[in-house]
């Protein structure tokens, strides 16, 4: 799998977009971006992922450049409780091709 | 559903002793995954199932450790014997073709 850089830490503000990216310029074709996060002391929760076109749901919005080196993660507005390690994962969705984590991204949310 | 359940939530052990994490993934799914977590070393995928058999136990650290799945609904991880190096957060994941991994509560295990 390719491996991914993220910043190791970011604030931003409540109520505010908060915009988490990630590179991923080794990644090749078949293989898609993952994002997790984890609250303290709980176990990771998944969030979304993407080939290529952008996607969205209910929790956030996923922008993958068009040459797919690099992501954004958009939490369109940031609440307190979305303090957590954001991780950025880029894998081949092979049925059970494993998970890595790598060192994640800490956002505080700050009121 | 309620999710992947993972027992005990807490594990206090002495070193030398045996030590077994339990886990009942969410109903129908077919993969079952295997993680630890220290400040040092993050994440660690330790082993993963696919219907019921181990697909790679290449993340196990030893032979103190191993892993089974005897049925759909149960897997454990035990430990014999325990030093205090294992101390660390145990965390089970179940998904459905390997897609979107649901992870547990995991259990804290400290070893003294």
């Amino acid at each position: 799998d390719a491996k991914t850089t993220q910043p190791p830490s970011m604030d931003c503000a409540e109520g505010r977009a908060a915009n988490l990216p990630c590179n991923h310029s080794t990644i090749s074709g078949n293989e898609y971006v993952y994002w997790y996060r984890q609250i303290h002391s709980q176990g990771p929760q998944y969030i979304i992922h993407g080939l290529k076109n952008n996607e969205t749901n209910e929790m956030a919005s996923l922008i993958i450049t068009e040459d797919r080196k690099s992501s954004t993660l958009i939490l369109p507005h940031a609440t307190l409780r979305d303090t957590a390690v954001y991780y950025c994962i880029v894998r081949v969705q092979a049925a059970g091709n494993k998970l890595t984590f790598g060192g994640g991204t800490r956002v505080l949310v700050k009121p | 559903d309620a999710g992947v359940i993972q027992s005990p939530r807490h594990e206090v052990t002495e070193m030398g002793q045996e030590v077994t994490l339990r886990c009942k993934p969410i109903s129908g799914h077919d993969y079952l995954f295997w993680y630890r977590q220290t400040m040092m070393r993050g994440l660690e995928l330790l082993i993963y199932f696919n219907n019921n058999v181990p697909i790679d136990d290449s993340g196990m650290p030893e032979d103190r450790f191993s892993a089974k799945m005897p049925n759909a609904s149960f897997s454990t991880l035990k430990i014999q014997p325990s030093e205090p190096r294992d101390s660390a957060v145990y965390f089970c994941a179940s998904s459905l073709k390997g897609v979107e991994a649901f992870f547990g509560q995991g259990t804290r295990l400290t070893v003294v």
